[in-house]
């Protein structure tokens, strides 16, 4: 198993272009996240997915969009890139029900908006 | 408004030792606690949790504790070694919000020969 995989690992933007994050995983999970690190920071909740054609908005949702259109692939869109979206940005994934606490993480992808 | 509060920005301990790192938080909802490690340039990985219901969780060397009535847990890591040195999240959760996780800033620990 792969894991959770992210393309690409660094990103440089400039201010109002657009991008997609890729995320896959092949585990078979239903539940699917993607989280912002900002430096010094905890993890911030975007946007989640408990399945296919399934999101819902977490904590900072703002300037982003998703897409669930299988179990697999959970991408993050950025729309018109901000300064503030400089950060590291991590998909996970995970069993649902109960052990959907346990998050399996990508490695991340590092974007700097110029 | 950080409902998970990691403290220690920072933590140097011995090897052999033991290392304890706290975590408050705010939130009375939360019903699971969570840690997680994570390396420099890796995504975080699940370490140990413990539900509401317990006080005390154990998984050989890692050790977690919940004090419900001070909102409080800590990690215990005993004995420390230098392969423990990460950065470790606190995070919690209410089941009723989708298993979202809610994280502390990380205390980064330093485990020294």
């Amino acid at each position: 198993n792969a894991g959770v995989t992210q393309t690409p690992k660094f990103r440089i933007l400039k201010i109002g272009q657009s991008m997609t994050l890729q995320c896959t995983q092949d585990m078979n999970h239903n539940y699917m996240y993607w989280y912002r690190q900002d430096p010094g920071m905890g993890l911030k909740l975007i946007y989640y997915s408990v399945g296919a054609g399934i999101t819902d908005k977490g904590e900072v949702p703002n300037g982003y969009n998703v897409s669930r259109s299988t179990t697999e692939d959970f991408p993050l869109r950025l729309e018109l890139a901000a300064p503030s979206q400089t950060s590291v940005y991590f998909c996970a994934s995970s069993y649902p029900g109960d052990r959907a606490y346990e998050q399996y993480f990508g490695p991340g992808t590092r974007l700097t908006v110029t | 408004d950080q409902q998970v509060k990691q403290n220690s920005p920072s933590l140097s301990v011995q090897e052999g030792r033991i290392s304890i790192l706290n975590c408050d938080y705010t939130n009375s909802m939360f019903d699971y606690f969570l840690w997680y490690k994570k390396y420099p340039a890796e995504g975080p990985t699940f370490l140990i949790s413990i539900s509401s219901i317990k006080d005390k969780n154990e998984d050989g060397r890692f050790t977690v504790f919940l004090n419900k009535s001070a909102k409080h847990l800590s990690l215990h890591i005993v004995p420390s070694q230098p392969g423990d040195s990460a950065v470790y999240f606190c995070a919690a959760s209410n089941s009723n919000s989708g298993y979202a996780l809610n994280f502390g800033k990380g205390t980064s620990l330093l485990v020294t020969p």
